[in-house]
């Protein structure tokens, strides 16, 4: 059964530093691997996927990640982070064999850029 | 082009009633996919619809069903509503590819007393 992890249930980071958010998957095969970003009272956006090719991904808003098919993981980083970066912070996988829309979602990440 | 609309925004029911959520995805979108989110247990996947068939069902009991219409609106039923279904859900929309992105709704937040 395919699943994400988050490890982390928040991420504290001053403004101007480097940023991190955690996410391992377990799925059978090669997996399609996303990043959503919900701010309070809104629906989820998405930021980037990887579903096949360069492992480094780029996305919205200066974010990036980086597939790690050895290390299952695919962790969603912005070199320089800034206040209005701060929301929960969702990694999801599909699994491209289930022919469908299933996405499992990870718990979510709490980001928390400081000024 | 407008996003993924849900209505209605706020719903408070009684134990035991039903509900029906609405959710018309973006224009061109043909598949459809309802999640719950909850503080306890995050987002769980309901089911995904395209072109009106249900292609993928999450583990939740029978009293949640969907449907899709032909123009790709969809609705979500929950039957014999229980505390424990009080819950924001959301909506997704999606060209139907598997390698596609998927757009969500603001989403419905229901509380049941």
């Amino acid at each position: 059964a395919q699943s994400v992890a988050q490890p982390e249930d928040q991420v504290n980071v001053a403004e101007g530093n480097p940023l991190t958010v955690k996410c391992t998957y377990s799925v059978s095969g090669n997996p399609y691997l996303f990043w959503y970003v919900q701010y309070p009272n809104r629906g989820l956006q998405f930021l980037l996927k990887y579903i096949t090719g360069d492992n480094l991904v780029k996305g919205s808003y200066g974010f990036e990640a980086e597939f790690n098919k050895s290390q299952t993981s695919f962790h969603l980083k912005k070199p320089s982070a800034l206040v209005s970066d701060s929301a929960l912070y969702f990694c999801a996988v599909r699994d491209p064999r289930t022919g469908g829309f299933k996405t499992i979602f990870g718990a979510g990440t709490r980001l928390f850029v400081k000024a | 082009k407008a996003g993924v609309t849900q209505t209605p925004r706020y719903l408070i029911k009684t134990r035991g009633q039903q509900v029906t959520l609405s959710c018309s995805p973006i224009s061109g979108h043909r598949s459809v996919s309802w999640y719950q989110q909850t503080p306890g247990q995050g987002l769980q996947f309901l089911f995904e619809y395209f072109s009106e068939t249900q292609r993928n069902k999450g583990n939740f009991p029978g009293r949640f069903s969907g449907r899709q219409f032909s123009n790709s609106r969809s609705e979500m039923n929950v039957s014999t509503l229980e505390l424990g279904d009080s819950a924001l859900y959301l909506c997704a929309s999606s060209l139907g590819n598997l390698v596609y992105e998927q757009y969500f709704g603001p989403g419905t937040r229901l509380t049941v007393t």
